[in-house]
């Protein structure tokens, strides 16, 4: 069985630009969340999936961040216009309805200049 | 508010037995998780208590007290392989909380 996959791994990107984040959920797992990790910092959460809804997205930062799961499947999340402080490690996690456990994924490395 | 305390490092010797601590203050409570996450990689899954006492998975054991407020995670007969950060996590009336982790080196 596929685990949760991310990509890109790495972006390196200007302020002012824009990046799109994508994950891809393990088959079957209605709830898909976005943690975000910056350096030095504890893992955070950012928002919470059931299957195409918003569940929770109490931890989104600000308006620059959109999440979407179109379809309830894969997600993406876009940072625009990307700022210094978004700089981190964004992961991705998701969970069957029936478990408590979520499975991550390795995380895309943004990098923001 | 919420907070969840758990040292910054520690180091232990290959085949000894090493106590990972984690103290939580957080609203509500449903649990609290334990995972692995070797640098670069996605963090693991360890384990998962909800009610108070030992929970013990082959090397690695997690005990709670929610009196308390406080978790630790065993891990015994340790190999190099162990050396990684272990993340203590609360569930309660809002997402997961993490701490910062622990930087677990195991040496020879």
């Amino acid at each position: 069985e596929a685990g949760v996959t991310q990509f890109p791994s790495h972006s390196v990107i200007e302020k002012g630009q824009t990046v799109t984040l994508r994950c891809d959920p393990i088959s079957g797992h209605d709830n898909l969340y976005w943690y975000r990790r910056v350096m030095g910092k504890e893992i955070k959460f950012l928002l919470h999936f059931v299957k195409e809804s918003k569940q929770d997205e109490s931890g989104m930062p600000n308006n620059r961040f959109l999440a979407e799961r179109t379809g309830g499947t894969y997600s993406t999340l876009k940072v625009q216009p990307a700022e210094l402080e978004d700089s981190g490690v964004y992961f991705c996690a998701s969970r069957a309805s029936v478990s408590y456990e979520q499975y991550f994924g390795p995380g895309t490395r943004l990098t923001v200049t | 508010g919420q907070n969840i305390d758990q040292p910054t490092e520690m180091t232990a010797t290959e085949g000894a037995i090493v106590q990972i601590n984690c103290t939580y203050q957080t609203s509500g409570f449903n649990g609290l998780f334990w995972y692995q996450q070797h640098a670069g990689e996605a963090p693991t899954f360890l384990s998962y208590n909800v009610l108070d006492g030992l929970e013990e998975k082959g090397r690695f054991s997690s005990f709670l007290s929610r009196s308390k407020g406080y978790s630790y995670l065993l891990l015994k007969e340790l190999q190099m392989k162990d050396s990684a950060s272990y993340l203590c996590a609360v569930s309660g009336n809002t997402p997961l909380v993490f701490g910062k982790g622990t930087r677990l080196s195991v040496i020879a």
